[in-house]
């Protein structure tokens, strides 16, 4: 069975990178059978989505994000990440990893709080 | 960009009761659209996928219908277990995009 862990900084600064790693147990990430991507939600409020990347290598994200952000896949070691530069107090959030499948996201972390202040 | 207008944005219902929530895309997506429950503190849950097919596990008083632009999360019977935030999911073009959610609550 598919699982998903999130890991990374839970507080950054203002204008440093957020880097968040999520770690894919019970599958191949390399698998064609899905696809992954990083969804977050900012306290109190509703669901936003990041972005994916496919097995081929293909990214897309939201355009809202889209020159601060970069998805990128380590297949040596099952993971997935996300960077998310010249943050602000607007990026505070809690960030989920997922996985997709033709009928969307499926499989999905727990999720982490990142908290952006000096 | 799709936008996805969710609607009711709050709800308040009896155990027992029907509720429907609608999606509306503001164009089509075929049946490229989930529904998810997301409780406090918690990962979103799939319940539904292509807006009609049961995710494994879910009970069956869950249920979507529609195509195109419109869309419906049924629930035939609350159960005290089923208050809780639902989204929909659109995943037909990129940026994939949630409506705004619906919070189900206690009457």
């Amino acid at each position: 069975q598919l699982q998903l862990q999130e890991s990374g900084p839970g507080l950054v600064k203002p204008s440093e990178t957020l880097s968040l790693t999520c770690t894919v147990s019970g599958g191949s990430i390399s698998s064609s059978s899905y696809y992954w991507g990083w969804i977050r939600q900012p306290p109190g409020k509703g669901l936003e989505w990041i972005g994916s990347i496919y097995y081929s290598g293909s990214t897309y994200y939201n355009p809202s994000l889209k020159s601060r952000v970069t998805i990128s896949v380590d297949t040596s070691k099952n993971q997935f990440s996300l960077k998310l530069s010249s943050v602000t107090a607007a990026d505070t959030a809690v960030y989920y990893c997922a996985g997709g499948d033709p009928g969307g996201m499926d499989v999905w972390g727990q999720g982490t709080t990142v908290t952006v202040s000096s | 960009d799709i936008q996805m207008t969710q609607s009711p944005s709050s709800l308040s219902a009896s155990v027992g009761d029907r509720v429907t929530i609608t999606c509306r895309a503001s164009q089509g997506i075929r049946n490229d659209l989930g529904w998810y429950q997301q409780k406090p503190g918690k990962a979103p849950k799939r319940l539904i996928y292509a807006a009609s097919s049961l995710q494994s596990g879910v009970p069956s008083r869950f249920s979507g219908s529609g195509s195109g632009t419109e869309f419906t999360l049924t629930i035939s019977s609350l159960q005290p277990e089923d208050f809780a935030t639902y989204y929909c999911l659109q995943h037909n073009s990129y940026p994939h995009t949630f409506g705004q959610g619906t919070k189900l609550e206690i009457k």
